[in-house]
């Protein structure tokens, strides 16, 4: 059965700190992978997109990284905000337009 | 430009009743998604369309459930005869993948706000 199973459930930082959610997937025949960021009462925004043949992608304070092989994805998060505090969502898709698989996010507060 | 809009945002419904979700894609979109997602989950997929044609239906969880896109835009989700285990926020997504893309065309989903339902 394809899974994806997000560590830890809940994190709590202060301000300021780089932060690491990490994201496993049962079958790693990956077509590619997502990180999504979801906010209460909100929709799913997009953060990185990695393709099944890339190691990693960054933008701004996120970057996300991918081991195929080993069916794990890290995402980074940078010099951590207040405004970064939201639920953090990985996704696999297994071919081209595929649907997504989803884990089960991180649930993420930064303290001020 | 406009986003992917879902209507209504928040919907309440007694046991046994009917309901109807709308999505709204973005515009030129071809693909459509539906996904639930219970409370603390992660969304599920429900089924999937490419322009009009339904493609894969294989999340729906019952005959309760049914999805229509029949102009290859606007799409229902429909329930019937609502269960209390149905209370989910049921999430829209479209993309604009149109197999064969282009090289380089990237493929990703781009979420609605989501209609959360509560079945009393």
């Amino acid at each position: 059965k394809q899974e994806v199973t997000q560590i830890p459930a809940a994190l709590s930082v202060p301000e300021g700190e780089n932060l690491v959610l990490n994201c496993s997937f049962t079958d790693s025949a990956i077509y590619n992978l997502q990180w999504f960021r979801q906010d209460p009462g909100k929709g799913l925004t997009s953060l990185l997109l990695i393709q099944s043949s890339q190691r990693e992608q960054t933008s701004g304070r996120l970057n996300a990284s991918l081991d195929k092989s080993s069916g794990r994805s890290t995402l980074y998060i940078a010099a951590s905000q207040p405004g970064d505090s939201a639920t953090y969502l990985c996704a696999v898709s297994y071919n081209q337009g595929g649907k997504l698989i989803f884990g089960q996010g991180t649930e993420l507060s930064v303290k001020p | 430009g406009a986003g992917v809009s879902q209507s209504p945002r928040y919907k309440v419904a007694k046991r046994g009743q009917d309901v109807a979700l709308r999505c709204d894609p973005i515009s030129g979109h071809v693909s459509l998604f539906w996904y639930q997602q219970a409370l603390g989950q992660g969304p599920e997929f429900l089924t999937y369309f490419q322009n009009e044609a339904q493609l894969d239906k294989s999340g729906l969880p019952s005959d309760r459930f049914f999805a229509e896109r029949p102009e290859g835009s606007v799409s229902t989700l429909k329930i019937q005869r609502t269960q209390q285990e149905d209370s989910a926020v049921y999430l829209c997504a479209s993309s604009l993948e149109d197999p064969p893309a282009p090289a380089g065309v990237t493929d990703t989903q781009y979420f609605g706000p989501g209609t959360r339902l509560t079945v009393l």
